[in-house]
């Protein structure tokens, strides 16, 4: 079974452009989260999406969005890039959303990321 | 607030030398998750371990094995007769149970580990 994919793999952007990352969810997984790792750093949460619904945001400014399509998968969109933007981007997915707790497994399956780079 | 601290940046063993990984967290919540993950070179986050606020046995699993202690609100990772495919950066992280959900961890910076032949 396929696990978590991502693209692209690598990306070169410049300064003030636009970039779109892509996620398909290991199939049945219906929740999908986006993560921004910096280099030296553990990841950050920036968006989770179930059901097509936004469940959860984290501490990202407005030229951070994304969305879920009716298949699972999954986009996140990044506008105005700043040199800051160059990250390794994370997908995850799992079977629920695990909000209030109720966390089943406990376990969400990673993709491979979308490494970013911006001159 | 919720926190998770890795004080070591980075570990070098000689295979086959026991190492442990140190973790320790904040949460204000009674209910909460805790986490190992491991990430190879190629970048995906590996899942090791979950473990939840009330279940404080120690786990072993081959040549992993955890600690975790409430009282000093740690979670610590250890393992065993090192090898040198142990090799990666290892996270611990944590999900709060209010505000939390199962695809909002909250990650420590991360501690690599190097395990030389």
């Amino acid at each position: 079974d396929a696990g978590v994919t991502q693209s692209p793999t690598h990306l070169i952007k410049t300064r003030g452009q636009q970039v779109t990352l892509r996620c398909s969810p290991i199939s049945g997984h219906k929740s999908v989260s986006w993560y921004q790792q910096v280099l030296g750093q553990g990841p950050q949460f920036i968006f989770q999406y179930y059901e097509k619904e936004e469940r959860g945001r984290g501490n990202f400014p407005d030229r951070f969005s994304a969305r879920q399509f009716p298949n699972y998968s999954s986009e996140l969109n990044v506008n105005a890039l700043l040199l800051g933007d160059s990250a390794l981007y994370l997908c995850a997915s799992s079977s629920n959303p695990g909000t209030g707790g109720s966390v089943n497994t406990g376990e969400l399956f990673f993709g491979e990321g979308s490494r970013l780079t911006v001159l | 607030a919720q926190k998770v601290t890795q004080a070591q940046t980075e570990i070098s063993v000689v295979e086959k030398e026991d190492v442990t990984l140190d973790c320790v967290y904040e949460t204000r919540d009674t209910t909460y998750y805790l986490f190992w993950y491991k990430q190879p070179p190629s970048g995906e986050l590996v899942f090791l371990i979950r473990r939840n606020s009330f279940d404080e046995q120690n786990e072993i699993s081959g040549r992993y094995s955890w600690n975790f202690q409430k009282s000093t609100s740690s979670f610590n990772f250890t393992i065993t007769a090192s090898q040198v495919v142990d090799s990666a950066v290892y996270f611990c992280a944590l999900i709060p149970s209010y505000g939390g959900s199962q695809g909002n961890l909250i990650f420590g910076k991360g501690t690599k580990l190097s395990v030389k032949p």
